[in-house]
């Protein structure tokens, strides 16, 4: 049971333009959403996170959207850069435990000069 | 400098034969969480430990054993490989504050034949 799902395995945009990568979960007591990001052969590293008290996170040009709603998270990078091909992971937590986490499958972003 | 070691970084062993995976941070974290990742499934947590001595079972523990004798150390040992075990395997830390980042090691590549 996948409780955290990305759709899209890969996604290609060209270089300046907006990257959006998008989550669906499904466990309605997570109230905090995290973005990993994934280069070859290094572990994930942390990204942009949102609580679900709020519906917009903005980090320089990574913004992360929640729609609690439709649990339905995205991530908007603009403008994209070929340094940002990665694979993107959604996580998510729930309770107390704020440290243990959901990961989706992730998403490969492929950023094309 | 910050950081979570593995070691080691890639292994090849056989059916049977077991081993144990190191996990070592320096930054005093009380939680440390071990994961793998497989194609289209993304990250899954194995087991996690929330302090010395305290220590729980994550979504996919079965053929897996961890312990943590010392706050900076979380192995995690596999008595039987076997080879559904192959597996791109990562170390995580962090601290016990709600939705504190986790920071996760460089990854280790195992191969059961």
């Amino acid at each position: 049971d996948q409780q955290v799902k990305q759709n899209s395995p890969s996604l290609s945009v060209q270089e300046g333009r907006i990257s959006i990568l998008n989550c669906d979960y499904t466990n309605s007591m997570f109230d905090y959403f995290l973005w990993y990001k994934k280069y070859p052969a290094e572990g994930p590293t942390f990204l942009i996170s949102i609580s679900s008290i709020k519906d917009k996170n903005e980090d320089g040009r990574f913004t992360v959207f929640l729609n609690k709603s439709a649990k339905h998270l995205s991530l908007h990078i603009v403008p994209s850069q070929p340094g940002d091909s990665a694979v993107y992971f959604c996580a998510a937590s729930e309770g107390p435990s704020g440290s243990r986490l959901t990961f989706g499958e992730g998403t490969q972003l492929t950023v094309n000069p | 400098e910050a950081q979570v070691t593995q070691n080691p970084r890639y292994l090849i062993t056989v059916t049977g034969k077991k081993l144990t995976v190191t996990c070592s941070q320096n930054m005093n974290h009380e939680y440390m969480s071990w994961y793998r990742q497989d194609p289209g499934l993304g990250l899954r947590q194995i087991y996690y430990s929330m302090n010395v001595e305290v220590t729980d079972k994550g979504d996919v523990p079965e053929g897996y054993k961890v312990s943590r004798k010392e706050k900076r150390n979380f192995p995690l040992i596999l008595e039987s490989p076997s080879p559904n075990q192959t597996s791109l395997y990562f170390c995580a830390s962090s601290g016990w504050v709600r939705g504190e980042t986790q920071y996760f090691g460089p990854g280790t590549r195992l191969l059961v034949l």
